[in-house]
């Protein structure tokens, strides 16, 4: 069966710290997606990633990148120089190819100023 | 491009009345839309899987009859909850799934949501 966990249900940091938020899945495919959303206040999921299965590079966008690690099947994100408007709750979800997505619990993230 | 719109984007119903919420692709046509229900202060959970000119296919645990889908069109798609309860209160989002023609799999996108409260 496919899992997602997200340990950390809220983390709280001040501004200009760096955050990372932890993500660990399970699946029997070898082939699978990866994926992070961002839902802020308003309710609306914000496209974040996509990682492929066959795909570990780590990626690095502006402030924002990403950690896949196949051999203890984690997916962390990382926020460096956090800012307020980071503050949303961040989910981590799996897809076997079939369009079904398995989301995480979420870990809620407040930025204070 | 693929912007997915819900509407109404709040409703306040009584109890027993029924409820349609409309999901539509707005630039792109999407043979399959997702419906999903999200709890406060909790996670996505699929509900079902609507499919252009088919029946939905839902989760296990997911009343049909309750939670009734009609993908009429490839760009609507309708969730009506039947004769609702406090208990479906919630949080409902869309999402759509590009039909296909060079699309990946993975291209899926999510609507702005429709918070429901029964009173």
């Amino acid at each position: 069966a496919q899992k997602v966990t997200q340990a950390q249900t809220e983390i709280s940091v001040v501004e200009k710290e760096d955050v990372t938020l932890d993500c660990v899945y399970e699946t029997r495919d070898t082939t699978y997606y990866l994926f992070w959303y961002k839902q802020p206040p308003s309710g609306e999921l914000v496209f974040l990633i996509r990682r492929n299965s066959f795909d570990e590079q780590n990626e690095i966008s502006g402030r924002y990148s990403w950690n896949f690690q196949k051999s203890t099947s984690s997916f962390n994100f990382t926020i460096t120089a956090s800012q307020v408007v980071d503050s949303a709750v961040y989910f981590c979800a799996l897809s076997d190819g079939t369009d079904k997505l398995i989301f995480g619990t979420g870990t809620r993230l407040q930025v204070f100023p | 491009g693929a912007v997915v719109s819900q509407h109404p984007s709040r409703v306040i119903c009584k109890s027993g009345t029924s409820v349609k919420i409309e999901c539509r692709s707005l630039d792109f046509q999407a043979t399959t839309m997702f419906w999903y229900r999200q709890f406060p202060k909790q996670s996505l959970m699929l509900m079902a899987t609507s499919n252009e000119g088919s029946k939905a296919t839902y989760e296990q645990g997911v009343e049909k009859d309750k939670f009734l889908i009609n993908h009429a069109s490839l760009t609507l798609s309708t969730l009506t909850v039947t004769s609702a309860h406090p208990e479906d209160s919630s949080f409902y989002i869309c999402s759509a799934r590009r039909a296909s023609g060079g699309a990946r799999i993975y291209e899926q996108y999510f609507g702005p949501g429709t918070r429901l409260t029964v009173t």
